[in-house]
């Protein structure tokens, strides 16, 4: 049984860094073809893809944020975090954790967390 | 980096009815295009892989067609249970979401 749960602060101020753990088990990020994303979804808005790790521990970010943006993972206490700079209130949002599954060249998020809401204020 | 629209932004409907949602890349995708149903308070839930591959366990009344820019989610028989918003979503350049369809009840 896959699952997947974010951690983290609920509030964090204006230019904090914001540190969020995704912990997941019924699978292992040492598994070819593995790979957990981060999307967040502020109140009311659609939803945004963050970033991603695979299992060979490649990564890639999403353009606009990439440069206010970490991902690692822990392998062996199966976590993944994601590190945010400089947060601004723009930054208010839920924040999800995502396995990605491969169909044979196709991808999809196939399992979710239930998200972290965190909010930007002083 | 590819953008993503969707339309309608919004639909009203009823039980049984059929509904269609469109989705539109800014550059060609291939088929690299999934669909995800988001009810209030809960993450999303794939509902078609690859622009038209249904994910296991959904029901065969949800549909997804198109290849290259343009592509057409369609719900044939509307439940209850349907009732919520939709996102599609490409892959074929990193991951980007559309801005999301909301299906209310009329």
């Amino acid at each position: 049984q896959v699952t997947l749960r974010e951690s983290g602060p609920a509030l964090v101020k204006p230019t904090q860094t914001l540190t969020l753990t995704c912990t997941f088990s019924g699978f292992s990020l040492s598994t070819r073809g593995m790979s957990v994303s981060w999307v967040r979804q502020p109140p009311g808005k659609a939803l945004e893809w963050l970033a991603l790790i695979d299992w060979d521990n490649d990564k890639y970010y999403n353009t606009s944020l990439k440069t206010r943006l970490t991902i690692s993972k822990d392998t062996s206490k199966n976590q993944v975090v994601l590190t945010m700079t400089n947060m601004d209130p723009v930054d208010t949002a839920t924040y999800f954790c995502a396995r990605i599954h491969e169909y044979g060249g196709n991808s999809g998020f196939d399992y979710w967390g239930q998200g972290t809401p965190v909010t930007v204020s002083s | 980096d590819v953008q993503m629209t969707q339309s309608p932004s919004s639909l009203s409907a009823s039980v049984g009815d059929r509904v269609t949602i469109t989705c539109q890349a800014s550059q060609y995708i291939n088929n690299y295009l999934n669909w995800y149903q988001q009810k209030p308070g809960k993450a999303p839930k794939l509902i078609i892989y690859g622009a038209s591959n249904l994910e296991a366990g959904v029901p065969s009344r949800f549909s997804g067609s198109g290849s290259g820019t343009d592509f057409t989610f369609t719900i044939n028989g509307l439940q209850p249970e349907d009732f919520a918003s939709y996102y599609c979503q490409q892959y074929e350049n990193r991951f980007t979401f559309g801005p999301g369809t909301r299906v209310d009840m009329k």
